[in-house]
């Protein structure tokens, strides 16, 4: 099993639309939780941290549950511009060079 | 420029034969990491600099592969011998906060072994 897994996708929304997806984990001493967007033959950036009151960025929100070991995040009024991969990545307490990079979902808005 | 680069953009090389893979981070940036990513997938780590240090090379997937900073900023990755599988984006990138977030990304070295 994957340390952190990711619904590949694609999603497939119109324009408009309010989508989520989410990541799990499988290690429980993970630390930190973030979301990166990766656009086609570019490079990954960081999109928000998420943390454990959940937050919200704009049309962003991430939530954290420790609990059941996934993050997500939910993109309201979606635009043609958030077509992208977004990756999931966990650090662990035990090493600050263990970052860990979910394989993605990939997102598609259509007009 | 302010970001970091990576050098060379393509790489084509024949199997078999060594290749060097530069990444210039941003200007003071303490942190400095390699990924591999394959097509579809994410990021995996290969290698963790600490200014100089070399603190964590688990990720590296055989003894063809070595990274080095001899100076704390610039950074080389270097493939001996090259094989197909080594066929995939090499990403740097570097952080200037502990936690190492948020990293900073270079375009990366996409590099095709025939």
């Amino acid at each position: 099993r994957k340390e952190v897994e990711q619904d590949p996708g694609p999603f497939n929304v119109p324009e408009g639309a309010t989508v989520a997806f989410n990541c799990t984990y499988s290690n429980s001493a993970s630390q930190s939780f973030f979301w990166y967007r990766q656009d086609c033959r570019k490079e990954p950036k960081l999109l928000m941290s998420v943390y454990s009151s959940g937050n919200e960025d704009g049309r962003f929100t991430a939530q954290l549950n420790r609990a059941s070991q996934y993050i997500s995040l939910l993109i309201r009024d979606s635009k043609l511009s958030d077509s992208a991969t977004y990756l999931c990545v966990v650090t662990l307490y035990s090493s600050a060079s263990k970052i860990i990079f979910g394989s993605g979902t990939r997102l598609s808005i259509r007009p | 420029g302010a970001g970091v680069s990576q050098s060379p953009r393509y790489k084509v090389a024949k199997r078999g034969q060594d290749v060097a893979l530069r990444c210039d981070p941003i200007s003071g940036h303490v942190s400095l990491f390699w990924y591999q990513q394959a097509l579809g997938q994410g990021p995996e780590f290969l290698t963790y600099f600490q200014n100089e240090a070399q603190l964590d090379k688990s990720g590296l997937p055989s003894d063809r592969f070595f990274a080095e900073r001899p100076e704390g900023s610039v950074s080389t990755l270097k493939i001996q011998r090259t094989q197909q599988e080594d066929s995939a984006v090499y990403l740097c990138a570097s952080s200037s906060r502990t936690g190492n977030q948020p990293q900073h990304f270079g375009d990366g070295t996409r590099l095709s072994i025939l």
